[in-house]
């Protein structure tokens, strides 16, 4: 099984509908962020957690929201689709300080 | 300016080929770097983390740091139609601000 695992793996919508995006771990690291990338942008932080009480906003956090459930679990909320939305987004988790990032397999949002 | 710049490509080489992929930053305070592998539809896999600057070598990978000119590179030796994938530099900061920075990606083909 993977370590940091995304559901669901493809997901299109329509404008306006909310929608969820979740993401946990089996690593036990406290880190958990949300990315989403794009062709010629890379990858973007839209929100980070370093623990379940501490939620920070990334460069491109307007229109998401996030939930910190628990240690292992990181969902992202899209309140309202709209298609510039349209993304492929990454969960990702890190241990302490100076360790690599871990990534999910994704999830391929299409807002139509 | 930008934290990171890496060169998009798209960089297609013969089989066997030495590639050179690149980045530079910006930051002196970045103190660790990282490479990703990132094949289609997958999410980015750790492929080389260094600390210090110096080479670093894994099997038919190398990567250098060179901190003076604030610049890192990845160098594939014998390179393999499977090697084929955007490959992303990482670059992180410790202390107060602790950051990842990603690089946006140079997507690679290597053709048999």
């Amino acid at each position: 099984d993977a370590d940091v695992t995304q559901t669901p793996r493809n997901r299109i919508t329509k404008t306006g509908k909310r929608i969820m995006l979740e993401c946990s771990q089996t690593k036990g690291h406290d880190r958990m962020y949300w990315y989403r990338q794009d062709p010629g942008l890379g990858l973007r932080l839209i929100y980070y957690s370093f623990d379940v009480k501490d939620i920070n906003k990334g460069e491109i956090s307007d229109g998401y929201s996030v939930s910190r459930q628990a240690q292992a679990k990181f969902s992202l909320s899209l309140e309202s689709a709209i298609p510039n939305q349209t993304a492929l987004y990454f969960c990702a988790t890190r241990g302490p300080t100076g360790t690599e990032a871990f990534f999910g397999q994704g999830t391929r949002l299409t807002v139509v | 300016q930008k934290e990171v710049e890496q060169d998009p490509g798209p960089l297609s080489v013969p089989e066997g080929a030495i590639v050179s992929l690149n980045c530079t930053y910006s930051n002196s305070a970045f103190q660790y770097f990282m490479w990703y592998r990132q094949y289609s539809r997958k999410g980015p896999e750790l492929l080389m983390y260094t600390y210090s600057s110096g080479n670093k070598e894994d099997g038919r990978f190398t990567a250098q740091v060179d901190k003076s000119s604030k610049y890192i590179s990845l160098f594939i030796r014998d390179s393999q139609p499977s090697d084929s994938a955007t490959y992303l530099c990482a670059i992180g900061s410790q202390g107060g601000s602790e950051k990842l920075v990603f690089g946006k990606g140079t997507k690679l083909t290597v053709n048999p």
